[in-house]
């Protein structure tokens, strides 16, 4: 299974843009990267996720690198409500695949 | 719609009870999961089901068991609690490999 590496912790300060990294370095070629977050004692929810292209919607940014080997999750304009565990997960398309949510980065935001 | 619900929502029980932990979906899904996490840990696999009367065992699965009798419920049973398996369970639906939603997850305590 193709895995991910993350930091444990990062910090921000508020209304400052956040980059969250991630490593992959095994992914596949069909592998979609996905990001989720955890609100604290809340279930995981949807953030983003891609395959090659950078990709924009309402919560975030997602950078892939052109070797697809890591991505950054690109949070504009921290705020408190932002400080969650994020985490980095690969989904291969077709068929079902199990997937593994790691420790994730426990994001802490500043006030 | 209320998408993914879980209950109960906290439950205590004695070392050898069983319970059921209810898990209900109304987005027509037909990818459901249930996940625990235990404190300061990432979410593991307990099963997965691709469909109705089709399930299959995550990454820990042993001391639980599941049925999918409909689209809808996706109900996980524990036989003879432990206190290994104190935890919070997630439950979470899917249409085929897309984003996961989550329930807001239930608090077990096993003493």
């Amino acid at each position: 299974d193709a895995k991910t590496t993350q930091p444990n912790s990062m910090e921000s300060n508020e209304e400052e843009p956040v980059h969250l990294p991630c490593n992959h370095s095994t992914i596949s070629g069909t592998d979609y990267i996905h990001w989720y977050r955890q609100l604290p004692s809340q279930g995981p929810e949807y953030v983003i996720h891609g395959l090659t292209s950078n990709v924009n919607n309402r919560m975030a940014s997602l950078a892939i690198a052109e070797d697809r080997k890591s991505s950054t999750l690109i949070l504009h304009r921290a705020t408190l409500r932002d400080a969650a565990v994020y985490y980095c997960i690969l989904r291969a398309s077709g068929g079902y695949q199990k997937v593994t949510f790691g420790t994730g980065t426990k994001l802490q935001v500043i006030p | 719609n209320a998408g993914v619900t879980q209950t109960p929502k906290f439950r205590i029980l004695k070392i050898g009870q069983s319970m059921t932990l209810q898990c209900t979906q109304d987005m027509n899904h037909n990818y459901m999961y249930w996940y625990r996490q235990d404190p300061g840990m990432g979410l593991k696999l307990i099963y997965y089901s691709v469909g109705a009367g089709i399930t299959d065992k995550g990454e820990v699965p042993n001391g639980y068991n599941v049925s999918r009798s409909t689209t809808e419920d996706f109900p996980l049973r524990l036989e003879l609690a432990a206190p290994s398996q104190t935890s919070v369970y997630f439950c979470a639906s899917g249409r085929h490999q897309e984003t996961q939603y989550f329930g807001p997850g239930t608090r077990l305590l096993v003493l």
